[in-house]
């Protein structure tokens, strides 16, 4: 079984830029997470979907980023303008349903300069 | 308030040294899970183990086991005879039976010397 897809898996752009991260889940997993990672630090949630609903996006900074689950299969990711404090990595991660195990993609290391 | 505890920012051992890895964690919560992930340099966050709080029987696959103790709210995990491919950053998490907001640690990184 395929894991969670995560493209690109390195993005490196200069402040002000737009980046757009895509995500393909295991497939039948409902659920879909956005997480940010720093340096040294574990993941932190931004937002979780179920199916192509945003159930939980209050740790989302909306005012520049966004995010979209439009058939409830496959995500996109946004930042528009990224700013030099956005250098992270992305991590995506599914699951059958919010109260099950949470599966990670390989994560998309963004360097913002 | 939840919160996850991992003070060993950075082990060191040998191949075929055993490891033990800590993770305390705090919760007012009678019911939830804790996890263990690995992070290897690739970036993907590998899925170890989920234990329910009440089931505190300590468990065992291959070269991996898990000590699960409520009294000291510890959730530690184990290498026996380590390789150079356990090498990464391992993660503890907590969650909150019925949520699915994970609480990570800050993580520890093994590194497997040959």
């Amino acid at each position: 079984e395929a894991g969670v897809v995560q493209s690109p898996r390195y993005k490196i752009i200069e402040k002000k830029q737009p980046v757009a991260f895509w995500c393909n889940p295991i497939s039948g997993h409902n659920t879909l997470y956005w997480y940010l990672q720093n340096l040294g630090q574990g993941p932190e949630l931004l937002i979780r979907y179920e199916n192509e609903e945003a159930v939980d996006d209050s740790q989302l900074p909306k005012d520049r980023f966004s995010a979209e689950r439009l058939k409830g299969v496959d995500s996109t990711l946004k930042i528009q303008p990224a700013e030099l404090g956005d250098s992270a990595v992305y991590l995506c991660a599914s699951s059958t349903g919010s109260q099950e195990t949470q599966y990670f993609g390989p994560g998309t290391r963004l360097l913002v300069l | 308030a939840q919160k996850v505890t991992q003070a060993q920012t950075e082990i060191s051992v040998v191949e075929k040294e055993d490891v033990t890895l800590d993770c305390v964690y705090e919760t007012r919560d009678t019911t939830y899970y804790l996890f263990w992930y690995k992070q290897p340099p690739s970036g993907e966050l590998v899925f170890l183990i989920r234990r329910n709080s009440f089931d505190e029987q300590n468990e065992i696959s291959g070269r991996y086991s898990w000590n699960f103790q409520k009294s000291t709210s510890s959730f530690n995990f184990t290498i026996t005879a380590s390789q150079v491919v356990d090498s990464a950053v391992y993660f503890c998490a907590l969650c909150r039976s019925g949520t699915y907001k994970y609480i990570f640690g800050t993580g520890t990184r093994l590194k497997v010397l040959a």
